[in-house]
């Protein structure tokens, strides 16, 4: 069975500064990462995903994640945060030999950017 | 990227009634979903929509409480039946289209449902 973990439910960061969001996942097979922002009442907005190749995958909004096998990692980043960045972003993982599955999504993590 | 739409957006309900969601989507897609996400919670799949037959339901979802349809590739809806104050959540439609598996997944922007 595939999972998703989020470790924190919350990060603090000052705007300017650089941020990380942590996600790690188990599947079985090989991994489809995918990172998701939702705004306060909004949708789910898709950022970016790692699908294969280059483990630097670079999104919307200047978020990039790095994709890690050893270390079953996907994290998400960004050089230099903004306060409109607060929002809950989600991790979530496809098993590429699963096909037509849905994504399962970690928990979440509270991103609060401080001027 | 493929639009979403949801209707109705919001709704209070009363317990014991049931209420049906529906899901448009602007394009034809191959897989169609519904998910849960309860107050303060992350996003639970309730169901795979199958065009045509049966809707595939995870662990702890059964058909009679939730009936879902898809008649085509561009539309499906859940209901919400007898509910209760614990079906108090949004509900979301969500997509994949023909890229296959590798396929970004987006979502409608939800109905967020009160039972009272």
């Amino acid at each position: 069975a595939q999972s998703v973990a989020q470790p924190e439910d919350q990060v603090n960061v000052a705007e300017g500064n650089p941020l990380t969001v942590k996600c790690t996942y188990s599947v079985s097979g090989n991994p489809y990462l995918f990172w998701y922002v939702q705004y306060p009442n909004r949708g789910l907005q898709f950022l970016l995903k790692y699908i294969t190749g280059d483990n630097l995958v670079k999104g919307s909004y200047g978020f990039e994640a790095e994709f890690n096998k050893s270390q079953t990692s996907f994290h998400l980043k960004k050089p230099s945060a903004l306060v409109s960045d607060s929002a809950l972003y989600f991790c979530a993982v496809r098993d590429m030999s699963q096909a037509g599955t849905a994504l399962i999504f970690g928990k979440g993590t509270t991103l609060s950017v401080s001027s | 990227s493929a639009v979403i739409s949801q209707k109705p957006s919001r709704d209070i309900c009363q317990r014991g009634t049931s209420l049906t969601i529906q899901c448009q989507v602007d394009s034809q897609v191959t897989m169609m979903f519904w998910y849960r996400q309860q107050p303060g919670q992350s996003l639970t799949l309730i169901a795979t929509a199958n065009q045509g037959s049966e809707a595939t339901y995870e662990s702890g979802f059964v058909i009679d409480k939730f009936p879902i349809s898809r008649p085509n590739l561009t539309f499906s809806t859940l209901t919400v039946s007898n509910m209760s104050p614990e079906d108090s959540s949004i509900y979301l439609c969500s997509v994949y289209g023909r890229g296959g598996v590798t396929d970004t997944q987006y979502f409608g922007p939800g109905t967020r449902l009160t039972v009272l």
